[in-house]
């Protein structure tokens, strides 16, 4: 069956780290992968999209990787602060109109 | 910027109510999804519409039916509210790119059903 995993546990770090959080697909062949940021009570905001064929995406201290080999996309939050602390959703979609399916998030928590 | 609105924050019904839930987007998006959120479930896809009067079943369309009469207003409808069914009900509306497929969600509706 199709699925999206994504680490269920939340994440602690401290201020100016690095958080990576991790996105594994099975069953699919999207033709991109999505990142998209929740904070409680809200609706989920997108982030950054990759497509297949490339397999690094930035955008100011966001970098997204993605491994069609391994399934595989990583997203990385360079100088982390308090304010990143959210929930991070992975999402994928076959382009042309589909839906996406999204994984269940990870929550990042950036401590002082 | 793109703007999705949704009818209620929070809403309180009981059980065999009918419930409308309402969702309005202003960028002229061809297409609506309605999804449920639950702890440790994620985001589910309840229904979603390319065009008007168009509907598409998602995961988990028991218990719940849309409409779409207007291409802004995107309106999901639970016939007789049960308490499985109190979640975060979030609408999300796409542009008609076929690329990306990028979505922009409204702030949700908390609805519990007693």
């Amino acid at each position: 069956s199709q699925k999206i995993e994504q680490n269920s546990e939340a994440l602690n770090i401290q201020e100016g780290k690095t958080a990576t959080l991790t996105c594994n697909y099975t069953n699919y062949s999207p033709a991109y992968l999505q990142w998209y940021r929740q904070d409680p009570g809200r609706g989920p905001v997108f982030l950054l999209l990759i497509r297949e064929n490339e397999k690094e995406k930035r955008k100011e201290r966001l970098k997204v990787t993605f491994d069609t080999t391994l399934k595989q996309s990583l997203f990385h939050i360079t100088a982390s602060q308090p304010a990143d602390s959210a929930t991070y959703l992975c999402a994928v979609g076959a382009g042309g109109g589909n839906k996406l399916t999204f994984g269940t998030g990870t929550q990042l928590k950036v401590e002082l | 910027d793109v703007k999705v609105t949704q009818s209620s924050r929070y809403l309180v019904k009981r059980t065999g109510e009918k419930v409308f839930l309402e969702c309005v987007q202003d960028m002229d998006h061809e297409n609506m999804f309605w999804y449920r959120q639950d702890p440790g479930l994620g985001l589910r896809l309840i229904y979603f519409s390319y065009d008007v009067k168009m509907k598409e079943k998602g995961d988990i369309p028991e218990g719940y039916s849309v409409s779409r009469e207007k291409k802004e207003r995107f309106s999901l409808i639970l016939e007789s509210a049960s308490t499985n069914q109190t979640s975060m009900y979030l609408c999300a509306s796409s542009p008609p790119t076929k690329l990306t497929d990028t979505q922009y969600f409204g702030p949700g509706t908390r609805l519990t059903v007693l």
